[in-house]
């Protein structure tokens, strides 16, 4: 069974700052996904990044990246110029395999509040 | 562009009725699921279909069951409901052999008095 660890239950940073979010996972599988979710009081799943294991490119989207390191299981979010719109729930999750039909496997969380 | 629906928004129940919540994806996708989110938890798979004609159980399947009614709609139902079954339910859908996204419903917040 596949295990999603967030060890910061809550952050907070400074409009325009940088913060960095921590994932570690435990698999056996050697094809999965890594996803970041976002959860704004709205309370809708919103995307915000996914890496396939297979690429040892880090993705990016805009103002978010992350920090993939297989060997060490860890899957990291960066947001820079962080904005008040960023103020959210952020899950990481995993999915296994490549098929798109495995349901994903989340962390508990981490509460992140910008402030002006 | 409705992508995934559930119904409905919120609910309230007493212990011991029962209900059945609805979701429909209109983006032809062949895999659903069935999430609850309580605090501090996360969300953890309830039940999902991999595909139309197929359910699995997922990590908290106790007290409910679902119904893949057709390849668009995913329904979950409480026989019984109690209290411990309080919490936000998300559906969500994914298209096998596609991006591997799993997109969601709004959710539904129901209570278990």
């Amino acid at each position: 069974a596949q295990t999603v660890t967030q060890s910061q239950p809550e952050m907070s940073v400074q409009e325009a700052e940088t913060v960095t979010l921590s994932c570690t996972y435990d698999t056996s599988e050697n094809n999965y996904y890594l996803f970041w979710y976002k959860q704004p009081p709205s309370r809708q799943m919103i995307l915000v990044i996914r890496q396939e294991a297979y690429k040892q490119q880090n993705a990016t989207e805009n103002r978010f990246s992350v920090n993939f390191q297989k060997a060490a299981k860890s899957f990291s979010l960066k947001i820079s110029d962080s904005q008040l719109g960023d103020t959210a729930m952020y899950f990481c999750a995993f999915m296994r395999g490549y098929s798109g039909n495995t349901p994903l496997v989340f962390g508990k969380g981490t509460r992140l509040s910008v402030i002006a | 562009n409705a992508g995934v629906t559930q119904t409905p928004k919120f609910q309230v129940l007493k212990t011991g009725q029962s209900m059945t919540l609805q979701c429909a994806q209109d983006m032809n996708h062949n895999s659903m699921y069935w999430y609850r989110q309580d605090p501090g938890m996360g969300l953890r798979l309830i039940y999902y279909s991999a595909s139309e004609g197929t359910t699995d159980k997922g990590e908290v399947p106790n007290g409910y069951n679902v119904s893949r009614l057709n390849k668009r709609e995913f329904s979950l139902r409480l026989e019984s409901a109690a209290p411990s079954q309080t919490s936000v339910y998300f559906c969500a859908s994914s298209e096998v052999g596609g991006p591997n996204i799993q997109y969601f419903g709004a959710g539904t917040r129901l209570s278990v008095l």
